[in-house]
């Protein structure tokens, strides 16, 4: 049972426009909810998170947005870049369970000038 | 470079053999994990450690077993390898005081199994 529901599974944006990628959870006990980010043939690195406690985090273009009650949060980037063309993943753990992350099945962006 | 080295980059078994994924991490975090990654399904933990000598199975650890003798090193071993092990794993390694820093994932094992 997937614990963190990712949608949409692809994307294609124009060089300029607003990405913007979706994850729902149902366990309430989440209280760290990351993003990576990852290139073909590497691992994936840490984007960016957020707490439970904010609604919103911005760093440059990314922002993460999160909607406590609605379980739900999301990514959005903004001014999308060729060079944002990777695959993401949204993640979400419980800081007392030995950092185990739960991962979404990932979104593919792709970016096109 | 500090961070997480994995060895080997690909492999390819055949059915029933058996094999050890390494593992190694210098940032001296306490914590590893072992993930499989498939097109379609995201990053699953198969085990994870939290300290030398300790080990617990993750979402999807049948089939793998794992060894945490140095806390540095994290081994995933398959017994008998199945087509259905064919992926690509992730080592992963964080901190309990680092929480806020997630993971530093290793560049992967790609395992074809035929």
């Amino acid at each position: 049972q997937q614990q963190v529901k990712q949608s949409p599974q692809s994307l294609i944006v124009q060089k300029g426009g607003i990405s913007i990628i979706n994850c729902a959870y149902e366990n309430t006990a989440f209280d760290y909810f990351p993003w990576y980010q990852q290139f073909p043939g590497k691992g994936p690195a840490l984007l960016i998170a957020i707490r439970p406690d904010v609604s919103e985090k911005k760093e440059g273009r990314f922002t993460i947005s999160f909607n406590k009650s609605a379980k739900q949060f999301s990514l959005h980037i903004m001014d999308s870049q060729p060079g944002d063309s990777a695959t993401y993943f949204c993640a979400a753990s419980m800081s007392n369970t030995g950092n185990q992350f739960y991962f979404g099945t990932g979104t593919s962006l792709t970016v096109i000038p | 470079n500090a961070g997480v080295t994995q060895t080997p980059k690909f492999r390819v078994l055949k059915t029933g053999q058996s094999m050890t994924l390494l593992c190694a991490q210098d940032m001296n975090h306490e914590y590893m994990y072992w993930y499989r990654q498939d097109p379609g399904m995201g990053l699953r933990l198969i085990h994870y450690s939290v300290g030398e000598g300790t080990t617990a199975k993750g979402e999807v650890p049948d089939g793998y077993n794992v060894s945490r003798l140095k806390k540095q090193n994290f081994l995933l071993g398959l017994e008998s390898a199945a087509p259905s092990q064919t992926s690509v794993y992730f080592c992963a390694s964080s901190s309990p005081g680092q929480f806020v820093y997630g993971y530093t994932f290793g560049s992967g094992t790609r395992l074809t199994v035929v």
